[in-house]
Order: structure tokens, then C-alpha cells, then sequence
């Protein structure tokens, strides 16, 4: 059975500051992988999928890796404002459903 | 930029009761998921769905659970007699085609949050 875990469970840093979150999977099984970010009560937004076959992928001030062979995953994020306060979420897929890690809660103080 | 929306954001039902939760997925998407969260705990997949027919479910899903598209824009879920354990806030997901599932990103909506009495 598919595991995620993420850590640290939560993460403060002031703003400007440069960070990484991490993601382990158990099962190298898994295909590719997404990170959300998720705002409270709301829903997820897909930030970067990740496929098996990369090992980098890049939007913006984000930057994921994905390291198959050790099963992780790391969500590099450069010059963090405090707009990018929220829960980070990576999910794997095998097959169509994704398995959820339990997400970092990122705060960006002013 | 193209959303999935659901309704209602929130839901109220008596233990016992059927309940529906609608999506409207992203208009060219082909596959449809629905996921839960219990308070404080992780996001779960409850279903897939494609071509009109299930493709995965978990065992979350059991009997209680069913979902329908019952026309071109809406995709539903139903739990036949919620239980409270069944309150969570619950989400809908859509991907577009590729020759993977897994090759395309899930959009999620806002989600509904459920609360059964």
C-alpha cells in the first residue's frame, strides 16, 4: 500500500527567505507526482506535476524534483512572500488515484 | 482559467438521509474523481471514473457510495444513508486525455463540506 509522508509538519520562516519541502513515497510503483497548495476551507490548487520520467519541473518561484530511486520528492520554493503562506500537499499517482501526504504548513512572516 | 465548481459549499443532513454532492468538472476533461478529508486528516481517493463506468475505487467506497454522470457537465455523488463518521469536506477532481491518467495534472474544486447531525 501506497504511503506519503511529508516533513516538517510545519514550517515558519520570515519572508525572502528560501525553502524546501519534502515528500517520501514507499512505492516505487508510483508514476508521477503533484504538489497542491491549500488555502484553509478551500480546495487544492494543482501547483506542479512531476512526471516518472523527469526529474526536475519548474513554475515560476517553484521548483520540484523527483527522485525515484529514494523515494523522494522535494518542492524548492526561491524568495517566499507571505502570500505563499498555506498547507503544501504532495499526492502520488498509481494508476488514476493519487495518495495524499499529510502537508507542511508554510508560514511566511513579514 | 477554466474551474471545477461545486454545490453546495456546504451540506446539513440528518444521520440516515441521502445525500447528493454535484461537480461541474472542467469542460474538455475526460476523467473524474471524487476525494474526501476528515477533519485533520490526510486527503483520500474515493473514486475514479471514465467513459461512463468506474475505474478505480477504494475501499472507502462501499455500497452507500455511487456516482453518476447524468449528463455532458455534471458529475455526481451519492451516499445512500450517511453515517456520521461521513462527515468531511468532500472534493471533486477532472484531468484531460493523455495515454496516461497519470500524465495530466487533477484539478480540484472548492469542495463541499459535509456534516451529518
Amino acid at each position: 500500500k501506497q504511503e506519503v509522508t511529508q516533513i516538517p509538519a510545519a514550517l515558519s520562516v520570515p519572508e525572502g527567505e528560501n525553502l524546501v519541502l519534502n515528500c517520501s513515497f514507499t512505492d516505487s510503483a508510483i508514476y508521477n507526482l503533484q504538489w497542491f497548495r491549500q488555502d484553509p476551507g478551500k480546495g487544492l490548487t494543482s501547483l506542479l506535476l512531476i512526471q516518472s520520467s523527469q526529474r526536475e519541473q519548474t513554475s515560476g518561484r517553484l521548483n520540484a524534483s523527483l527522485d525515484k530511486s529514494s523515494g523522494r520528492s522535494t518542492l524548492y520554493i526561491a524568495a517566499s512572500q507571505p502570500g505563499d503562506s498555506a498547507t503544501y500537499l504532495c499526492a502520488g499517482f498509481s494508476g488514476s488515484r493519487l495518495t495524499f501526504g499529510e502537508g507542511t504548513q508554510l508560514t511566511v512572516n513579514p | 482559467e477554466p474551474e471545477v465548481t461545486q454545490t453546495p459549499s456546504h451540506q446539513v443532513t440528518q444521520m440516515g438521509q441521502e445525500v447528493i454532492l454535484r461537480c461541474v468538472p472542467i469542460s474538455n476533461h475526460l476523467y473524474f474523481y471524487w476525494y474526501r478529508q476528515i477533519l485533520g486528516q490526510k486527503v483520500e481517493f474515493l473514486v475514479s471514473f471514465y467513459n461512463n463506468e468506474i475505474s478505480e475505487k477504494s475501499e472507502i467506497f462501499d455500497d452507500q457510495f455511487s456516482v453518476e454522470r447524468p449528463d455532458g457537465s455534471n458529475f455526481t455523488l451519492k451516499i445512500r444513508s450517511t453515517k456520521l463518521e461521513d462527515s468531511a469536506m468532500y472534493f471533486c477532481a477532472s484531468s484531460g486525455a493523455a495515454e496516461w491518467v497519470s500524465n495530466q495534472p487533477q484539478h480540484f474544486g472548492d469542495g463541499t463540506r459535509l456534516s451529518i447531525l
